[in-house]
């Protein structure tokens, strides 16, 4: 059974704060990927990454940063914490088969719900 | 960027009757097409997909429907029953594996 593991699921920061949000997949899956969780808006891209070291932006990166060192593990960093950043924060994983529409199965973790004050 | 379109954003039905839900797509290269269901406090869990080589898919109680044509796609759930209440979210497939989600839909399933 995959397993993506959010490390925090609630938290609290101040407005400047650096905030770091750590993800870890145990299935060995290339694509990983961090999505904001807003009423009416959907599941929105934050970023993703196809590999280590590797990083690309998504919908909406203003604001974020990534860090992937390892396979596993997928950080999202928000530089100076706002309270326009206060959302659910979805991390996710899948296989890469290459092509477009072979359709890879994300999975989910379980949610990080982040409050700025 | 791809755009998708989810309706209606909330939906009540009373127990046993039919759910529909419609999303509209922009991309015509798109060819992937999962739904999502996230109960409340849980993570979002795959349901049912649908490729573009096919025009429909079912599983029990929940079947979709793809027009490619008309760029759009449906979630279609019979008989609900109260533990269909949950959030409901299409996707598509960009480029890269990556999906684009719509807005969701509320569904509440009344006893």
């Amino acid at each position: 059974d995959v397993k993506v593991t959010q490390s925090s699921r609630y938290l609290v920061k101040r407005t400047g704060e650096k905030v770091f949000l750590e993800c870890v997949q145990d299935m060995d899956h290339e694509n990983m990927f961090w999505y904001r969780q807003d009423p009416g808006l959907g599941l929105r891209l934050i970023y993703f990454s196809y590999d280590v070291k590797m990083k690309e932006k998504g919908d909406i990166p203003e604001g974020y940063s990534v860090s992937r060192e390892k396979k596993e593990r997928f950080s999202l960093i928000l530089e100076s914490a706002s309270t326009n950043q206060t959302s659910m924060y979805l991390c996710a994983s899948s296989l890469s088969y290459g092509g477009r529409g072979r359709g890879n199965t994300i999975y989910f973790g379980e949610g990080s719900w982040l409050t700025v004050v | 960027g791809e755009n998708v379109e989810q309706h209606p954003s909330t939906l009540s039905v009373q127990e046993g009757d039919s759910a529909v839900i419609k999303c509209t797509y922009s991309d015509s290269a798109s060819n992937y097409f999962p739904w999502y269901k996230q109960e409340l406090g849980k993570r979002p869990q795959l349901i049912i997909d649908i490729r573009s080589n096919v025009g429909e898919k079912k599983d029990q109680r929940i079947a979709v429907t793809l027009n490619k044509t008309a760029k759009h796609f449906s979630l279609h759930i019979t008989e609900t029953q109260p533990e269909d209440s949950a959030v409901y979210f299409c996707a598509v497939e960009a480029a890269g594996n990556k999906l684009t989600f719509g807005g969701g839909t509320r569904v509440l399933v009344k006893p």
